[in-house]
Order: structure tokens, then sequence, then C-alpha cells
């Protein structure tokens, strides 16, 4: 089956833009991640859904950042006013249920901030 | 500081030789996970350790987590060119939350 899937790969934008990430994850699985790499680091938390609500968003950097799961499957990254330092890549990865099992991740989008 | 420290940072090793990976926390690990990464891409998931003393191998790879469960190491017996790559270690420190955190990586070379 298809893995975990994310779009754009690759994001170029100016300080100031908007920009949204989008996480397609395993069909079934009910948890989903989202995580910030910045080069030369391991993943950082971000955020997590179980099903469509937020269980736990106290890894977003501050409230620029947004992430909502509407129908329980795909789920958006919304960075707003974009800074230089948002510049990373952004992974998302899902799981069969929260708290538990493994996590799969999908290979990521770059954001770059001009 | 670190929640999770891995060692060494970096790996350049001969085809054909064995390595060790360590990864070590202050706290109990309630859960263990290796992923490899290659540069560009995501994090492909080798193995999960949860028990203390646990031991579990794929293929030349093999990971093992300590009795206390605050250290794990990841051994490669006959290292190949495709073993190459960034490892990482991540951990669930706060118990069955689903949300880890990782060691910064260690990259590994091989050279044939």
């Amino acid at each position: 089956g298809a893995g975990v899937s994310q779009t754009p790969s690759n994001k170029v934008t100016e300080k100031g833009k908007y920009v949204e990430l989008r996480c397609d994850p395993i069909s079934g699985h009910t948890a989903l991640y989202w995580y910030r790499q910045s080069l030369g680091q391991g993943p950082e938390f971000l955020i997590y859904f179980q099903g469509t609500g937020a269980a736990d968003d106290s890894g977003l950097p501050n409230d620029r950042f947004f992430a909502v799961r509407p129908e329980g499957s795909v789920s958006t990254l919304k960075i707003q006013r974009t800074e230089r330092g948002d510049s990373a890549v952004y992974l998302c990865a899902s799981s069969r249920g929260q708290g538990s099992g493994t996590q799969y991740f999908g290979p990521g989008t770059r954001l770059l901030v001009l | 500081s670190q929640e999770l420290e891995q060692s060494p940072q970096s790996l350049i090793v001969q085809e054909g030789k064995n390595l060790t990976i360590n990864c070590t926390s202050s706290k109990t690990l309630y859960g263990l996970y290796w992923y490899k990464q290659k540069y560009g891409e995501g994090l492909i998931f080798l193995m999960m350790l949860q028990k203390g003393g646990e031991e579990k191998s794929h293929e030349k790879i093999t990971a093992k987590l300590d009795e206390k469960k605050q250290q794990s190491s990841l051994h490669i017996t006959a290292s190949q060119p495709s073993h190459a790559g960034i490892y990482l270690c991540g951990a669930d420190i706060a118990g069955n939350t689903g949300k880890l955190i990782f060691g910064q990586g260690t990259t590994l070379q091989v050279k044939p």
C-alpha cells in the first residue's frame, strides 16, 4: 500500500508570505504527526492529531503555525508571515494509534524562506 | 542539552567492517525507535525496542535496549555501501504519548 505522502516536495517563498504544507497519511492510520528538521539535527516534534483533534500541539513554535485535520485523514500545516528561520524540512508521520505503534514518515517538504 | 545523545556524530568505515552507534538518555525510554535517513529523503523505520534487555535483528543490523531502558545501541555487521546514511534514534520519554524526541543523528559513510 501507499506510504505517507507530502506535497509539495519543495517550497520556496518570500519572507512574510503564507504557506500550506499537505500530508496524506497511510490509509487507516488514526494518528498523524508533524515534525520539523533543521540541517544537521534530528526532527523536532510540532503537533500530533488523534483523529480530527489536535491531541498535543506543544511543539508549535508560535501562533504563526497552525495545523488542521478536518476529516481525520489529510492534514495541512499552515505557516503565516513566514520568516527565514522557518526554513527547514517539515516531516509528517502517521501511526495506527496514538501513543503506540511505529510512526511511518513521509519524504518531507523542504521549505526555503528567502 | 539534547535529551537523547547519539555517538558518534559521524563515522567512516571500510566496507566489511563492523560498527556500533549509541543512543543515551537521562530518562527512562518507553519506546526506542531506530530510523535511517538518506539525504533529501524521509525517515525509514528500522526497529523498535520497548522492553529492557530486548534485542532485535534485521539482516545485518542488530539493536539492543539495555536493562535500565536508558541506552540503546545499533550494531551493523560487515558494513556495505548501502548502509550509508544518517541513523537516528527516537524515543517516547513521556510514556505512550506518541510524541517522539530524536537524537541529532549519526552520519555513516562506508568506503568501498
